[in-house]
């Protein structure tokens, strides 16, 4: 069973814009983890949040946990072409990673 | 630091055969864990391995099975292959066991089943 649902399923914004996924779990968690997917490739680890972190920024990016509502979000700011990707959140389930469909971002220039 | 290696990146079989992938982790790395990616069914949990033993397991059929070497490398191994057995095979590294540290992954083995 799926157990990281994203939404939206797909998002289409200019560059520079802000760009927000959301991701829903079911159940408890030890960690959540976000990658990103060119064209079913390989895929690349973003960020690891734990289950007693709130937020995690890396570069560009923010992640949040709020695990009373069982989400998490990627915030990508000042997007890029490059960023154009499939993006998958990964809540780790009693030791693994069950992934959803993910979002499909588009970036145009 | 060399990323994960799999190999072959490219496979065609006939139904019925059998195929062997391989994965090698980050060095220093000691769970391997692997992934089946379709169209259909998205990214799937195959199996974890951590100090040569099977630490956890999806919901796929005995078909399926795994090694880990004493290295760390593991192999994956798909027994009577099946059409619907055609995948993006994805093995994931990381440092402990359980994937409490970040899981990074291959590139994958495309496996045509034909």
């Amino acid at each position: 069973s799926q157990q990281g649902e994203e939404d939206p399923q797909a998002l289409s914004i200019q560059e520079g814009e802000n760009a927000t996924m959301n991701c829903s779990y079911k159940t408890s968690i030890n960690n959540l983890q976000w990658y990103r997917q060119n064209s079913g490739r390989g895929l690349v680890h973003l960020i690891l949040i734990r289950s007693n972190e709130r937020e995690k920024h890396s570069g560009r990016l923010r992640v949040t946990l709020d695990t009373s509502k069982k989400s998490s979000s990627l915030l990508i700011t000042a997007s890029r072409a490059a960023d154009t990707a499939s993006y998958f959140c990964a809540p780790n389930q009693g030791g693994k990673l069950i992934f959803g469909q993910g979002t499909e971002l588009s970036v145009k220039p | 630091k060399a990323g994960v290696t799999q190999t072959p990146r490219y496979l065609i079989k006939t139904r019925g055969q059998q195929v062997t992938l391989s994965c090698s982790p980050i060095s220093g790395h000691r769970s391997v864990s692997w992934y089946q990616q379709t169209p259909g069914q998205g990214l799937q949990f195959l199996f974890e391995y951590f100090s040569e033993t099977q630490r956890n397991k999806g919901n796929f059929p005995g078909r399926f099975s795994g090694r880990q070497f004493s290295n760390s490398r593991s192999e994956m191994n798909v027994s009577t292959l099946e059409l619907g057995d055609s995948a993006l095979y994805l093995c994931a590294s990381s440092w402990v066991g359980g994937l409490n540290t970040e899981a990074f992954f291959g590139q994958g083995t495309r496996l045509t089943v034909v």
